[in-house]
This record gives C-alpha cells, sequence and structure tokens, in this order.
C-alpha cells in the first residue's frame, strides 16, 4: 500500500492563481481531510469528507473548495491563491470507526 | 469551539524520561491521541487512549488521562535522540480531529 499520497511537494504561486492539491489513499479510508500547518498553530482543518459525495467546512475553509467524486481522491481547490494561504499542506484519511488518521508527506505551499 | 493547549518547547537529557503535557475544553471527546511530527513529514500516530480508560501503556509510551481536570499526558521512558520531534495531542470533536499547537522535544546527551 502506497498510503496517503500527496502532489505537488512544492509549489510556488502568484497572487491570484489558482491551483489543485492533490490527494489520494489506497486503504479504503471513508474519512478524509485537509490541513494547514503554520508555525505556532499546530493543524487548522480546513474541510473534511466522511465518504464520497458529502463534504463538509472545517476551522479554516474561506479561500478553499473541496470535492470527493471517488472513495480514494480528496483534491484541494486554491481559486485565487493570497499571502495568507503560504502554509504546508495536509492530507489524512481515516476510517469512520477512530479518528486513527493517516497522513501524506505534505505540500509546501508558498503564494508570492 | 474546543481548544487545546500544550507548551511549545521541552528539553530533556538522553536516558531520561519526558513528559509531555496536553488540556483540553471538550468533555464530550471519544478518543484522545498522540502524533508525532519529525522534520520535514507528515504526523504519524504514536497511541490514543479511549476516554473510559486512566492510563494507557505502549513499551516506552505511557498516556495518563484525568477526565476532571481534561488533561492529557504522554510519558516517554528513557528517552532518545530519535525521539527528537513535535508532538501533538488531538482529540475527537464530532467529525473533526482537533489538534493541539505541538511541543517540540528536543533531546541533548
Amino acid at each position: 500500500n502506497a498510503g496517503v499520497t500527496q502532489t505537488p511537494k512544492f509549489q510556488v504561486l502568484k497572487t491570484g492563481q489558482s491551483m489543485t492539491l492533490q490527494c489520494a489513499q489506497d486503504m479504503n479510508h471513508e474519512y478524509m481531510s485537509w490541513y494547514r500547518q503554520d508555525p505556532g498553530m499546530g493543524l487548522r482543518l480546513i474541510h473534511y469528507s466522511v465518504g464520497a459525495g458529502i463534504t463538509d467546512q472545517g476551522e479554516v475553509p474561506n479561500g478553499y473548495n473541496v470535492s470527493r467524486s471517488t472513495t480514494e481522491d480528496f483534491p484541494l481547490r486554491l481559486l485565487s491563491a493570497a499571502p495568507s494561504q503560504t502554509s504546508v499542506y495536509f492530507c489524512a484519511s481515516s476510517t469512520l470507526a477512530v479518528y486513527e488518521q493517516y497522513f501524506g508527506p505534505g505540500t509546501r505551499l508558498t503564494v508570492t | 469551539g474546543e481548544d487545546v493547549e500544550q507548551s511549545l518547547f521541552l528539553s530533556v537529557r538522553e536516558g531520561d524520561s519526558s513528559v509531555i503535557n496536553c488540556t483540553y475544553t471538550d468533555s464530550s471527546s471519544t478518543y484522545l491521541y498522540w502524533y508525532k511530527q519529525e522534520p520535514g513529514a507528515g504526523l504519524q500516530l504514536l497511541t490514543y487512549i479511549f476516554s473510559n480508560m486512566d492510563m494507557k501503556q505502549d513499551q516506552r509510551l505511557t498516556v495518563l488521562l484525568n477526565k476532571k481536570d481534561k488533561h492529557l499526558s504522554l510519558r516517554i521512558a528513557d528517552t532518545q535522540t530519535g525521539d527528537s520531534a513535535i508532538y501533538f495531542c488531538a482529540v475527537d470533536n464530532t467529525d473533526k480531529l482537533i489538534f493541539g499547537t505541538g511541543t517540540r522535544l528536543q533531546v541533548f546527551p
């Protein structure tokens, strides 16, 4: 099993550009989520999904969209990048029974 | 909303025990978790404890839960340089995991 994979590993965007961060898992997990990690602030939940076709907002959803058309994939879209979105983004997945989340390696995003 | 707090730094000598503390506000969590993050990597689940337990031991790791005080701790026995990392506690809250700010553990010889 590859576990949770994320692409790209690094990305630099200009203000106003859009892009999609990819996340995939091969463990047949129902639950998938996106977090951002900023220094001194821990991980903050952006969006999450409890199954294909179902998504919901987390703590900091503004400026981000998600969709879940398959169990395996959960892409995160930045609609119009802003410098405040400079961060490290992590995708995670788990079963619904216990939120024993498996994390991807992260995407380091810089917005100039 | 739920608030999870940790101290930011802990420094210990190799071979000593480390104790990382966490406090939380929501008493309805079912599971409480400890994750480890090594430099440049994602988070890795270390252990978790069910909310009706007081203690869980897993090799060098001991988790203590005081529900009355809403306090969770992680003790690492015989701390090694490989234990240097950031440690996050997390609590479940409806469909979400709420993470603390993380404690950076530095182990010196």
